[in-house]
């Protein structure tokens, strides 16, 4: 199993381009989450989803929307990046109750 | 709203010594997790805590869950260099759509020196 893989590793954008961050679970998990990490903080929940089809927001959605469409993929898209949206991006899945399991990142700079 | 605060937020231990890092919250939470992160890299999940006085241990990590004190423990025993690592707890709220809505606290890091 890979796991909890993550697309792009790096990227640098403009102000005001979009993209989109690529989160793939590959042990059949319903829950998936979206998290950034500013440098010295701890991790901020941005979107999660419960299962296929369904999303909520977290702790910081502005900025930001997802998708669900398979159990699989949960995609974060960035639309009008702006500079507070520099930071690092982890998804993670777990199942019910359990342990999260975590993507190895991706480095975000917006200039 | 839940506020999840950690402390110390820096650590320094010598090998061999034993040490608690703690996690107190601010208000009814019904889960409470365990991370380990090593620098430049991701977050290994360590424990997760979902009754009152559940405890937990592996190697040398022991963490334990009190909710009525709302405070949970991450004690360290004859602590290793290879412990060295920041240390994050989060607390789930009630009704967050189970492991949503997870709140983290700012981390401890922990130097272990010989």
């Amino acid at each position: 199993n890979a796991g909890v893989t993550q697309t792009p590793k790096f990227r640098i954008l403009k102000i005001g381009q979009s993209m989109t961050l690529q989160c793939t679970q590959d042990m059949n998990h319903n829950y998936m989450y979206w998290y950034r990490q500013d440098p010295g903080m701890g991790l901020k929940l941005i979107y999660y989803s419960v299962g296929a089809g369904i999303t909520d927001k977290g702790e910081v959605p502005n900025g930001y929307n997802v998708s669900r469409s398979t159990t699989e993929d949960f995609p974060l898209r960035l639309e009008l990046a702006a500079p507070s949206q520099t930071s690092v991006y982890f998804c993670a899945s777990s199942p019910l109750e359990g342990k999260q399991y975590f993507g190895p990142g991706t480095r975000l700079t917006v200039t | 709203e839940l506020k999840v605060e950690q402390n110390p937020l820096f650590l320094s231990m010598q090998e061999g010594k034993n040490y608690t890092i703690y996690c107190n919250y601010s208000t009814t939470s019904d889960r409470l997790y365990w991370y380990r992160q090593d620098p430049g890299k991701s977050l290994e999940s360590l424990f997760v805590l979902l009754s009152n006085g559940a405890v937990k241990q592996e190697g040398r990590l022991m963490a334990s869950l009190d909710t009525k004190a709302r405070l949970s423990t991450l004690h360290i025993t004859a602590a290793v260099h290879d412990l060295s690592a920041t240390y994050f707890c989060a607390g789930g709220l009630r009704g967050g759509g189970s492991q949503g809505n997870l709140i983290f606290g700012k981390g401890t890091k922990l130097s272990v020196k010989p």
